[in-house]
């Protein structure tokens, strides 16, 4: 149980355009979903915090502009990054839980290469 | 501020035990996770707790105390593909999930 599942595993894109990267929960309905960004051998950095039905809350120094969160179902949220560029290539991470106690899940992740 | 402390780097050898050692500071305490991250993939989630004392799942355990702020993961016979990032997340008043830089565990034969 508890599986998330999000695409796309890998994008290559040319700078200027916008990507969108969806994540999903399988098997359970998930109240609250989270999206990550990790660098290369550097810790879990979180971007923001999505409810259902809600704007996102983002962390500081997280463009809101910049990387659009819709959480639209409790078993779907997107995160768009925008007019990317070279220094937004990173790996996207997002995780979803169903409630306060229980332990986020994570997709396997999206490799993000903006050329 | 709050604060989550683990070793950066360990090395172990094949078969042994290692004890992965994680205090923390934050306002307020709702459960405390351990995670594991293979390199280039996303964290797979390993034990909670919230209550003091340990919790034997398999090779892994996990112990809390709650009024030292301490937490350690300990893993037994290890093995190559436990070589891995090993993540203490604590779940402040907030119900937010405060990460700790994760603890690269390295396996040698």
């Amino acid at each position: 149980g508890a599986v998330v599942s999000q695409h796309p595993s890998w994008v290559i894109c040319k700078s200027g355009t916008s990507v969108k990267i969806e994540c999903r929960s399988l098997d359970f309905q998930a109240t609250t979903m989270f999206w990550y960004r990790q660098f290369p051998k550097q810790s879990l950095m979180l971007m923001a915090t999505s409810n259902e039905g809600s704007k996102a809350t983002y962390e500081q120094g997280v463009e809101k502009d910049k990387f659009l969160i819709n959480h639209a179902s409790l078993t779907l949220s997107t995160l768009t990054v925008t007019s990317a560029h070279p220094e937004d290539s990173s790996f996207y991470i997002c995780s979803a839980k169903s409630w306060e106690y229980q332990p986020q899940h994570f997709g396997d992740g999206t490799r993000l290469s903006i050329l | 501020g709050q604060n989550i402390d683990q070793p950066t780097e360990m090395t172990a050898t094949e078969g042994a035990i290692v004890q992965i050692n994680c205090t923390y500071q934050t306002s307020g305490f709702n459960g405390l996770f351990w995670y594991q991250q293979h390199a280039g993939e996303a964290p797979t989630f390993l034990s909670y707790n919230v209550l003091d004392g340990l919790e034997e799942k398999g090779r892994f355990s996990s112990f809390l105390s709650r009024s030292k702020g301490y937490s350690y993961l300990l893993l037994k016979e290890l093995q190559m593909k436990d070589s891995a990032s090993y993540l203490c997340a604590v779940m402040d008043s907030n119900y937010q999930l405060i990460w700790g830089a994760g603890t690269k565990l390295i396996i040698k034969p």
